[in-house]
């Protein structure tokens, strides 16, 4: 199986700053790689797909990098919707397979 | 409006069965691949279970291989999963996700329900 790793966890951050959050495949994952964010009690939403396609009405301060192994999820600008958790999910083999989450919260 | 809705969550005893469904509506539910990922409170995301749009295919995390078993009924635009041999680690929200292409893999998941609660507990 895929081992999706990511980090850190958690991440302290203030209103405004840039964010990164890093994925990383324990094998070639081309860019099969996609993010969705989940705040509490709510299910989650796609935010990226393939690496670095924006979903319809994710606002444009996301964005994603990356392929084979190595990925990245950016916040240009922190906003207070943005508090949440963020996971990076393999579709490339079977079991598809999601890393362990990124809690990002108020500094 | 794109909508899924799951049903069938419980409490239940170890050692015994539950099935599990999603009614979709607002999209050609035969065009796309459909998933079970669920969620322990607190925990991240696992993924269960897909299935291709014919159910030709479809695939399973290690932890329910031999347990589950991943269904759907392209006429009623539902997605099922039975459940066997239920086991504590179970407990968790269970949600339906669509995929956004017809194979269960390589596409992502675009939309989601909100998850039925399935409690094993004796």
């Amino acid at each position: 199986d895929i081992q999706m790793t990511q980090s850190p966890s958690p991440l302290s951050a203030s209103v405004g700053d840039r964010v990164t959050i890093t994925c990383r495949a324990s094998q070639s994952i081309s860019h099969y790689l996609n993010w969705y964010q989940q705040k509490p009690g709510k299910a989650p939403k796609l935010l990226i797909y393939t690496a670095s396609n924006l979903h319809t009405g994710v606002p444009s301060r996301f964005s994603g990098s990356g392929s084979g192994t190595d990925f990245t999820l950016t916040i240009s600008s922190l906003q207070p919707e943005d508090f949440a958790t963020y996971y990076c999910q393999q579709t490339f083999d079977n079991p598809l397979t999601f890393g362990g989450g990124t809690k990002v919260e108020i500094k | 409006e794109v909508q899924l809705v799951e049903s069938g969550g419980a409490l239940v005893q170890p050692g015994t069965s539950l099935r599990l469904s999603c009614a979709a509506s607002g999209f050609t539910f035969d065009d796309y691949a459909m998933h079970w990922v669920r969620q322990v409170p607190g925990k991240g995301l696992e993924w269960v279970s897909g299935i291709n749009w014919n159910s030709n295919s479809v695939g399973y995390g290690d932890s329910v291989k031999g347990r589950f078993t991943i269904s759907r009924d392209n006429a009623k635009k539902s997605l099922f999963l039975q459940m066997n041999s239920l086991r504590p680690e179970d407990t968790a929200l269970y949600y339906c996700a669509k995929g956004f292409g017809e194979a269960f893999y390589y596409y992502y998941l675009d939309v989601w329900g909100k998850g039925t609660t399935v409690t094993v507990s004796s």
